[in-house]
């Protein structure tokens, strides 16, 4: 039972413009959400978080958006770059098992020039 | 350069040998974690431990011991492996359990 869900993926982008990653929970405990980027060959590193008192968190060029009623969040990258080009992971976890980051599959973003 | 290290970042183990992955952490932090990445399947929970006691064991099978001699050393001590266990092991780290987590770049590890 996969409680966070990317479901696509990968995405291909030009360049300049917005990318749109999606990310679905099912756990209604979940209250704290992340975004991971990951180069081949290279851990994953924090990109964003948002907690569920908010609905959006801005971060220079990436936002993330919160639903907590469709229980879904997006990572938007304006404009995009090319060395954003990487595996982007979402992550939530639960305040009774706050150690417990729960990730999902992954989306391959490519950034074409 | 990342605050977590791990060595080493590639190993080759046959069914029988015993090896150990290293994890340091450079960061101060209290909590330190191994994550398993396969092939198409979401980052797996290994261990937690927070101030060197082991708080999470997520169903992983005895053949990979964890050991944390202290808040910044984090080692999995691998025997007797299966081929399915050919994966990315990731360490990390935060400053409690629950706060963001920050990982090494991982060990890459093939059982033949």
């Amino acid at each position: 039972d996969q409680q966070v869900k990317q479901n696509s993926p990968s995405l291909s982008v030009q360049e300049g413009r917005i990318s749109i990653l999606n990310c679905d929970y099912t756990n209604s405990m979940f209250d704290y959400f992340l975004w991971y980027k990951k180069y081949p060959a290279e851990g994953p590193t924090f990109l964003i978080s948002i907690s569920s008192i908010k609905d959006k968190n801005e971060d220079g060029r990436f936002t993330v958006f919160l639903n907590k009623s469709a229980k879904h969040l997006s990572l938007h990258i304006v404009p995009s770059q090319p060395g954003d080009s990487a595996v982007y992971f979402c992550a939530a976890s639960a305040e009774i098992r706050a150690q417990k980051l729960v990730f999902g599959q992954g989306t391959r973003l490519t950034i074409n020039p | 350069e990342t605050g977590v290290t791990q060595t080493p970042r590639h190993l080759v183990m046959g069914m029988t040998n015993k090896k150990s992955l290293k994890c340091e952490q450079h960061l101060g932090h209290n909590a330190m974690y191994w994550y398993k990445q396969s092939a198409k399947k979401p980052l797996e929970l290994m261990f937690v431990y927070s101030l060197e006691e082991r708080v999470e064991n997520n169903s992983v099978p005895s053949r990979f011991s964890p050991e944390c001699p202290n808040s910044s050393h984090l080692f999995l001590h691998l025997h007797t492996l299966q081929p399915e266990d050919s994966a990315l092991y990731l360490c990390a780290s935060s400053q409690q359990p629950g706060n963001t987590i920050y990982f090494g770049e991982g060990s890459w590890l093939t059982v033949v």
